[in-house]
């Protein structure tokens, strides 16, 4: 089946405006994982959606970043007046949930959206 | 807080050679240990994990034991090809029972493998 899709694959922004960022989930995932990827750094975890559970937004930076998810599919990333410093490969991953399956622990990424800030 | 940390890279090795990734870890709980591998060009993808003391993940000849004494979770393969280029890294996910099923991953910052033919 289909992965996790994610677009644009590239986007080139000037300093202060907003972008948005799209995450497609594998289907029946109800688990979605936003990451934050800077050039030399590790991943860093940004926000998680688990069904209609509220949001652990405890990994956002900043509060000029946003993310939503309607129900169990689609998610967006939306980050306002952006800065150089949020420049970086942003990855969506999504999961079983736990308790529902085994293979709970394992998320599958999509390739990525490459952000460069002017 | 939970961390993850994997050697430096790059790592150059020729085509059959012997590789090892060292990865260590402090985590509060009992964590999951997980290996991911990202090929050129390439998303993210799952090579291997261990869920547990002294499993073992295998996949594609790649092996790593979890050792809790130890704390680390060292990526080996007996004899690398070229195809094995790419950037491993090391990440753990450590979330207690109240964590409301948040299995968030922690990251190491990843380690670059070329394989010379």
């Amino acid at each position: 089946g289909a992965g996790v899709s994610q677009s644009p694959s590239n986007k080139v922004t000037e300093k202060g405006k907003d972008v948005e960022l799209r995450c497609d989930p594998i289907s029946g995932h109800t688990a979605l994982y936003w990451y934050r990827q800077r050039l030399g750094q590790g991943l860093e975890f940004l926000i998680y959606f688990q069904g209609n559970s509220a949001p652990d937004k405890s990994g956002l930076p900043s509060d000029r970043f946003s993310a939503e998810r309607t129900g169990e599919s689609v998610s967006t990333l939306t980050i306002q007046r952006t800065q150089q410093e949020d420049s970086a490969v942003y990855l969506c991953a999504s999961s079983l949930p736990r308790f529902e399956a085994l293979d709970t622990d394992t998320q599958y990424f999509g390739p990525g959206t490459r952000l460069t800030v002017l | 807080g939970d961390s993850v940390t994997q050697m430096e890279g790059p790592v150059t090795l020729s085509e059959e050679a012997f590789l090892t990734i060292n990865c260590t870890y402090t985590a509060t709980g009992y964590p999951s240990l997980f290996w991911y591998v990202q090929y050129p060009g390439e998303g993210l993808q799952l090579l291997l994990k261990a869920t547990k003391a002294d499993d073992k993940g295998s996949n594609k000849g790649f092996e790593a034991t979890y050792r809790k004494e130890t704390t680390s979770f060292h990526l080996e393969k007996g004899s690398v090809q070229v195809s094995d280029s790419a950037v491993y890294f090391c990440a753990l996910s450590d979330a207690p029972w109240s964590a409301g099923n948040n299995r968030k991953l922690i990251w190491g910052l990843g380690t670059s493998l070329a394989v010379n033919p």
